[in-house]
């Protein structure tokens, strides 16, 4: 699975979008990129996923450039309880390798009141 | 159940002692993963089932690790002999089926070696 480069911390004020930026260079075009998020002392949490056009669900939009070597998760109005470490993960899904998930370091996002 | 749960929650075993996690995954999931997590680092792949048969243990650090799903549903990841650095978070993922899928978590089981 190709790897992800997330800085590792930000800061992102409460009611503001948090925009957290994922570098995926080596991308193949079969693999699709995750998100997650990991709350402290909590089991990771799927947020969105994506191939190549853009995704938006109730929890957040996924930016993915065209090139497909990065891509960004915007949270629009972040509260309190986003506070976590957000995870980018790209994979493939397939046979053998059962779809799993290579986490990386991420990057904690600590929101502010 | 509502979502995959992972028992206990917390273990303290002595160095030597063999011990016994357990996840049950959400009812009819396929796929189950068993994943370690250090202090601070992002989860680790150990194993992954597909339904009760294991297509990949390549994360399982030793032989004194080992998993088991025989029906199917509930899996036991069980070490044998605990060390110190076997110390950490061990969680369980289920995903209703293979492929680009969300994958579901539970809350982990944090083990200490002493």
């Amino acid at each position: 699975d190709a790897k992800t480069t997330q800085p590792p911390s930000m800061d992102c004020a409460e009611g503001r979008a948090a925009n957290l930026p994922c570098n995926h260079s080596t991308i193949s075009g079969n693999e699709y990129v995750y998100w997650y998020r990991q709350i402290h002392s909590q089991g990771p949490q799927y947020i969105i996923h994506g191939l190549k056009n853009n995704e938006t669900n109730e929890m957040a939009s996924l930016i993915i450039t065209e090139d497909r070597k990065s891509s960004t998760l915007i949270l629009p109005h972040a509260t309190l309880r986003d506070t976590a470490v957000y995870y980018c993960i790209v994979r493939v899904a397939g046979e053998t390798s059962g779809s799993r998930l290579t986490f990386g370091e991420g990057t904690q996002l600590t929101v502010n009141p | 159940g509502a979502g995959v749960s992972q028992s206990p929650r917390y273990k303290v075993a002595k160095r030597g002692q063999d011990v016994a996690l357990r996840c049950d995954p959400i009812s009819g999931h396929v796929s189950l993963f068993w994943y370690q997590q250090a202090l601070g680092q992002g989860p680790e792949f150990l194993t992954y089932f597909q339904n009760e048969a294991q297509l990949d243990k390549s994360g399982l650090p030793s032989d004194r690790f080992f998993a088991e799903r025989p029906e199917g549903s509930v899996s036991t990841l069980k070490i044998q002999r605990t060390q110190q650095e076997d110390s950490a978070v061990y969680l369980c993922a289920s995903t209703r089926i293979q492929g680009p899928t969300e994958a579901f978590f539970g809350q982990g089981t944090r083990l200490t070696v002493v």
